[in-house]
């Protein structure tokens, strides 16, 4: 069964729109999540990493005040993408490891959320 | 600059056949490896794990590591027109969490 939860999976609004994208870890406690997008028929992009208790780790090219993460529990990271507009159009995916850092555990992907800004 | 790469296809193979995908990857620290199956629209899911150099086979799947080529690759038996999609390699470092994402490499098994 999913050991990641993500919604919503598909959100349409209009241009300047906040929106709030959720990921959860189901039974297990996730310190570190990961944010990725993917433009349609392009490889996934790490956008940034979220940290429980800290500040996210973005990747360079990434706007933290334009992708604001919030890390506030073990179970529970959100992404928010701030005024979207059409270009912020894409496919999140947020993913989590089961395991502690330095294990072998594989990351475990969300449904991921359709983003359509019109 | 850490690197993964992938043949980004289209690889396209029979019904049937074999399917070969292959992975080359640029950190020699590296401990783990992955090999994730994505679906269009979908997101990616987890199809094998492998950390030691040699073969895992698991159902009609087989992933091969050669650390020393710094090489992985995963072999789909009696492919189906269902194993068609876009196949990641992951590897990640022997610290941190971070994986390392090849940008995929598109099958198309045809019936």
């Amino acid at each position: 069964g999913a050991v990641v939860s993500q919604h919503p999976s598909r959100v349409i609004c209009k241009s300047g729109t906040s929106v709030k994208i959720e990921c959860r870890s189901l039974d297990f406690q996730a310190t570190t999540m990961f944010w990725y997008r993917q433009f349609p028929k392009q490889s996934l992009m790490l956008m940034a990493t979220s940290n429980e208790g800290s500040k996210a780790t973005y990747e360079q090219g990434v706007e933290k005040d334009k992708f604001l993460i919030n890390h506030a529990s073990l179970t529970l990271s959100t992404l928010t993408v701030t005024s979207a507009h059409p270009e912020d159009s894409s496919f999140y995916i947020c993913s989590a490891n089961l395991g502690s850092g330095g294990s072998n555990q594989p990351q475990h992907f969300g449904d991921g959320t359709r983003l359509s800004i019109l | 600059q850490k690197e993964v790469e992938q043949n980004s296809g289209p690889l396209s193979v029979p019904e049937g056949a074999i399917a070969s995908l292959n992975c080359t990857y640029s950190d020699r620290g590296s401990q783990s490896f992955f090999w994730y199956r994505q679906y269009s629209g979908k997101s990616p899911e987890l199809i094998m794990s492998i950390y030691s150099n040699g073969d895992k086979e698991d159902g009609r799947f087989t992933a091969q590591l050669n650390k020393a080529s710094q090489y992985v690759s995963l072999l789909i038996r009696d492919s189906q027109p269902s194993d068609s999609a876009t196949y990641l390699c992951a590897v990640r470092g022997n610290y941190g969490q971070n994986f390392v994402f090849g940008p995929g490499t598109r099958l198309s098994v045809l019936p």
